[in-house]
């Protein structure tokens, strides 16, 4: 099993561009989730979904979309990236629910200029 | 919302113990232990359900009074291997029961 994996790890933006992360498990996850991690902030919940179809906003999902066509993939979308954006993003994943253990992918560095 | 964790930062010489606290405002309804290496994912340790619940794993452990709101982490004869940011995490109710949230981060260095 691949478990969690990120596309990209590194990416570069310019003020206004558009991107989107790819996250995709292997493991059949039901519930999937993206935080951002800013130095001193600890891990902020961005969007999760708790199944194809579903999701819901977290702590800070101004700025960002999702969407879960199916239960492998969860995709997060910059809508027009922000200086205030660049940050490390972390995609995981759990079996059903934020009461089991997390597996979290690699994260993406992402910096908008 | 956010957790609070203390303190924000301990060093410790190989062998020693250290104890991370994990207090919330909120009704705490499980608490869950990560840690996190420089430049790598977080990476779990536990999940404390209330009930006053204490688990452990080889040699760190943990204890979570649902009363009191808190949770601490316990690393006992601490590893060059513990160094790294210690994050509690704990679910907050809302449309559908399972957004989550986590603390600050303590950062936690083990000197030889």
């Amino acid at each position: 099993n691949a478990g969690v994996t990120q596309t990209p790890k590194f990416q570069v933006l310019k003020t206004g561009q558009s991107m989107t992360l790819q996250c995709a498990q292997d493991m059949n996850h039901e519930y999937m989730s993206w935080y951002r991690q800013d130095p001193g902030m600890g891990l902020r919940l961005i969007h999760y979904s708790v199944g194809a179809g579903i999701t819901d906003q977290g702590e800070v999902p101004n700025g960002y979309n999702v969407s879960r066509s199916t239960t492998e993939d969860f995709p997060l979308r910059l809508l027009s990236a922000a200086p205030s954006q660049t940050s490390v993003y972390f995609c995981a994943s759990s079996y059903s629910g934020s009461i089991n253990e997390q597996f979290f992918g690699p994260g993406t560095r992402l910096t908008v200029l | 919302q956010q957790p609070v964790q203390s303190p924000q930062a301990v060093i410790l010489r190989e062998g020693e113990d250290a104890v991370i606290n994990c207090s919330s405002s909120k009704a705490l309804y499980s608490v869950h232990w990560y840690r996190q290496k420089h430049g790598e994912a977080p990476v779990f340790l536990m999940i404390l359900l209330k009930g006053g619940e204490q688990k452990g794993h080889d040699k760190i452990s943990a204890s979570f009074n649902e009363k009191k709101q808190q949770s601490s982490l316990y690393l006992t004869a601490s590893q060059l291997s513990y160094s790294g940011t210690y994050f509690c995490g704990t679910e907050i109710k809302n449309n559908y029961g399972q957004n989550f949230v986590f603390g600050p981060g303590t950062r936690l260095s083990v000197l030889p």
